[in-house]
Formats: structure tokens, sequence, C-alpha cells
């Protein structure tokens, strides 16, 4: 089993949806939780981090975790064709250097 | 301001060959990492450079290595390649300080192994 889980999609909602992601782990040691969006033949793009638990809003994004479930989620609202992409959860231990990722959740915003 | 760069592009190698693989850091950045991303999976960590020396590694065999110089950009070397090494090699910069959770990725290079 792999210690991070993300459900890969594809995912198809309609432009000005909200679009929930999410992803579940299995090591306890994990304190920063990052979502990166990666279009095609391109490289990742951080969207956001967070340290711990807590919620974390940035536009028309909003991060959470909740460490006591293992289990964190990135909302997008009001869902653009612009946000058509991979969307990458990852985790890393404090001082570690290096992140874990999932395997991705396929998003298609459609116009 | 330029971001991460990677070169080459794409490559095409044969079984049992050697690659090399090159990445520039964003600016003011002091710290590389590679990862490996196979097609329809998520990247995994290679190793990790800082100060010119592998800092960390990940779960990949000795035909993996890598180099960081004077001015932090880096490279990976890849010896006796096998088939299963195609995938897209990626670089991500940061600082030290931040590495655990503030990378830039460069846009990969895509190998094939053949």
């Amino acid at each position: 089993q792999k210690e991070v889980e993300q459900d890969p999609g594809p995912l198809s909602v309609p432009e000005g949806a909200i679009v929930s992601l999410n992803c579940t782990y299995s090591n306890s040691a994990f304190q920063y939780f990052m979502w990166y969006r990666q279009y095609s033949r391109k490289g990742p793009e951080l969207l956001m981090y967070t340290y711990s638990s807590g919620n974390k809003e940035d536009g028309r994004f909003t991060a959470q975790v909740d460490k006591s479930s293992k289990y964190i989620s990135l909302f997008i609202r009001d869902s653009q064709p612009s946000d058509s992409a991979t969307y990458l959860c990852a985790m890393d231990d404090t001082n570690a250097g290096k992140s874990t990722f999932g395997d991705g959740t396929t998003l298609t915003v459609k116009p | 301001d330029a971001g991460v760069t990677q070169s080459p592009t794409h490559l095409i190698k044969t079984r049992g060959q050697q690659v090399t693989l090159r990445c520039s850091p964003k600016s003011g950045h002091d710290t590389v990492s590679w990862y490996q991303q196979a097609l329809g999976q998520g990247p995994q960590f290679i190793f990790q450079y800082y100060e010119e020396e592998e800092r960390q590694r990940g779960n990949f065999p000795d035909r993996f290595s890598g180099h960081q110089f004077p001015n932090y950009s880096s490279e990976l070397n890849v010896n006796a390649l096998l088939l299963g090494d195609s995938a897209l090699y990626l670089c991500a910069s940061s600082l030290e300080e931040r590495s655990s959770y503030e990378q830039y990725f460069g846009p990969g290079t895509r190998l094939t192994v053949t």
C-alpha cells in the first residue's frame, strides 16, 4: 500500500462548480502538505502548502488538513476551464527535504 | 527572472547506455532535488543536493548518481539504462530552509529507453 493515496478520477465538472480533491496518507510523521497542478507535458506547479492541521485559503483555492484522520483536501471555487489539469498532493516530514506524492487526480472543467 | 530550466527536453537512449541530465535552479535557490515521474504516476524522489553534497536519497539504485556545482546547478547521471528508466525526470529547486514545502519544478526531461 502506498504512503499517499489519491483518487485518480478522472473528474469532470461544469464551469463554475466547486471541486473537491482529496488525499489520504498513512505516515503520521508528515508535517507539510502541498498541492501541485500539472498541465500536460509540463512540470508540477506549486499551488499551496499547509503546515500541520488547519485550513489555508488563497483566492479560489482552499486547502484543508485533518491530521487526526490523515486526510487532506483541496477545494476549488468557481472552477474555470483553465483549471483543467492533473492535481497532485504531496507531503513531507519536517526537515526531511523529500516529498512523497500521490499519483494525481485528472480534472476537466467544461465550459 | 528565469525559473528552473532543464536540458535536454527529450532524449532517446538504448538499453545499457548512460545518460546525463542537467538542471539550473531558480535564481537565489541553493538546493536541488531530482524526481522520476512514470506515466500516470506521481513524481518519486530520487535525491537532493545541497552545498554540493547528496543530502537525502530515495529508494533508487546506485545506477542513479548526481552532482551539484558551485553555481548550484546540478546533473543527474543514470548508468546501465533499463527499459523501466523511461520516464519524465524532474528537477526542483528551493531554498534549503524551505525545501520541505516550497519547491519549484522545471519542465522536465523526457527519457525514452529502447
